[in-house]
């Protein structure tokens, strides 16, 4: 099965700092990939999917944008982040022919 | 677009006692639906899944869930609670997007047990 690595598993940044949030997938090929953001008492926002690389296709617009360099590597970044934009980022994959997501164990991400 | 509905942020039962967390769904297409559990600080666990064959899903930890379209209700259910099902709970729904297969959550439940 997939084993999702996410990193860093917590992150301190100022308001407009850039920011980099690394997702890497093992166990599968081609996977859909997925950029989740839980903020508290809102469940998970899909924010970013992408069905192979270099397509990226965003749910909300907003302050962040995802990129995918190769085919089990998925980013998250921003120029400058934002208050608003601290939250608990998950990453996420769907591989093969199953319906079911593997999510990594998540970055939360304080913005100050 | 689908969207899934979760009556209730918290729900609170003494330890044997039922569970039951409510999720409704909208999709215009017949959905696969799912529950995920997390866990303090951690990601996503499935518990169980819905994908158009019995109507009654049993997953993990002893969870089970009801699929009615009539009522376009996906709730999850245990007959008796234990501490360690003390979590978040997730309903989701996904269906093929023009950009591959997405999954839309709701807000979440947290489960309180009582002991």
């Amino acid at each position: 099965s997939q084993t999702i690595h996410q990193w860093p598993a917590t992150l301190v940044q100022p308001v407009g700092s850039p920011l980099s949030l690394e997702c890497t997938v093992e166990g599968t090929s081609n996977p859909n990939l997925y950029w989740y953001r839980q903020a508290a008492g809102r469940g998970l926002q899909l924010l970013f999917y992408s069905v192979g690389i270099g397509q990226i296709s965003s749910e909300v617009p907003q302050n962040l944008s995802a990129s995918r360099p190769q085919d089990r590597q998925f980013i998250l970044s921003s120029k400058k982040l934002l208050l608003s934009d601290s939250g608990f980022y998950l990453c996420a994959c769907r591989g093969g022919h199953g319906e079911k997501l593997f999510f990594g164990s998540g970055t939360q991400l304080s913005v100050l | 677009a689908q969207s899934v509905t979760q009556l209730g942020s918290h729900v609170s039962v003494s330890e044997g006692a039922l569970v039951l967390l409510r999720c409704n769904y909208s999709s215009s297409v017949p959905p696969y639906l799912f529950w995920y559990v997390q866990y303090p600080n951690q990601g996503l666990q499935l518990l169980l899944k819905y994908t158009s064959a019995a109507t009654l899903v049993k997953g993990i930890n002893g969870f089970e869930a009801e699929f009615k379209k009539s009522e376009t209700s996906f709730h999850l259910t245990k007959p008796s609670a234990h501490m360690s099902d003390a979590a978040e709970y997730f309903c989701a729904v996904s269906d093929v997007g023009t950009g591959g297969f997405k999954t839309i959550f709701g807000a979440g439940t947290r489960l309180f047990v009582k002991a």
